[in-house]
């Protein structure tokens, strides 16, 4: 079964780059044909999807964070990361990394970053 | 973006009742819509997509229906681990979005 646990800083400062990893455990990321994806959740604004990767590469992002967030993937390491740069306030959320295109069947248990100096 | 409303936003309903919860997208989204049940600290959980085809493990006490723009979730039977938050996405065109989200709470 495969599972999926997001890591990183829990505090950034306004301004800064967030980074989180997801890692995939109990099956390769380069298997099968899924897309990973970045989903975020705050009081303010509820669930918001940031991003996704496929295996080949291929990216899409939402037009609402213009071109802040770029997400990657490490075959190697079996993960794939989020880059969130020039963050302020409102970039303070619950952070989920999930897997799918039309649906997410998987999500990791996410993770609190909270941006403040 | 297309704009997904839930309604109600929050109910308050008993073990054994029938629940149905309402969600309307800003533009026909065929039938690419799906529900997920999130519990305070968890991630969501997905339990229907494709507007009414039910996830792998889930109960089948939760049932949807809907195309276009306007879908349903019921729940035939509510049970005590039921009570919780839910949400509808679509995924017909990116980004995808979500609905705000109905609380169901014990009466």
């Amino acid at each position: 079964q495969a599972q999926l646990q997001e890591s990183g800083p829990g505090l950034v400062t306004p301004s800064q780059t967030l980074s989180l990893t997801c890692s995939l455990s109990g099956a390769s990321i380069s298997s099968g044909s899924f897309y990973w994806n970045w989903i975020r959740q705050s009081a303010g604004k509820g669930l918001e999807w940031i991003g996704r990767i496929h295996t080949t590469g291929n990216t899409n992002y939402n037009p609402s964070l213009k071109s802040r967030a770029t997400v990657s993937i490490d075959t190697s390491k079996n993960h794939f990361s989020l880059r969130l740069t020039s963050v302020t306030a409102t970039d303070t959320a619950v952070y989920y990394c999930a897997r799918g295109l039309e649906w997410f069947d998987h999500w990791g248990q996410g993770t609190l970053v909270t941006v403040s100096s | 973006d297309i704009q997904m409303t839930q309604s109600p936003s929050s109910l308050s309903a008993s073990v054994g009742d029938r629940v149905t919860i309402t969600c309307r997208a800003s533009q026909n989204i065929n039938i690419y819509l799906n529900w997920y049940q999130q519990k305070p600290g968890k991630a969501p959980k997905l339990l229907i997509y494709t507007s009414s085809s039910l996830q792998s493990g889930v109960p089948s006490r939760f049932s949807g229906r809907g195309s276009g723009t306007d879908f349903t979730l019921s729940i035939s039977s509510l049970q005590p681990e039921d009570f919780a938050t839910y949400f509808c996405q679509q995924s017909f065109s990116t980004p995808d979005t979500f609905g705000g989200g109905t609380k169901v709470d014990i009466k």
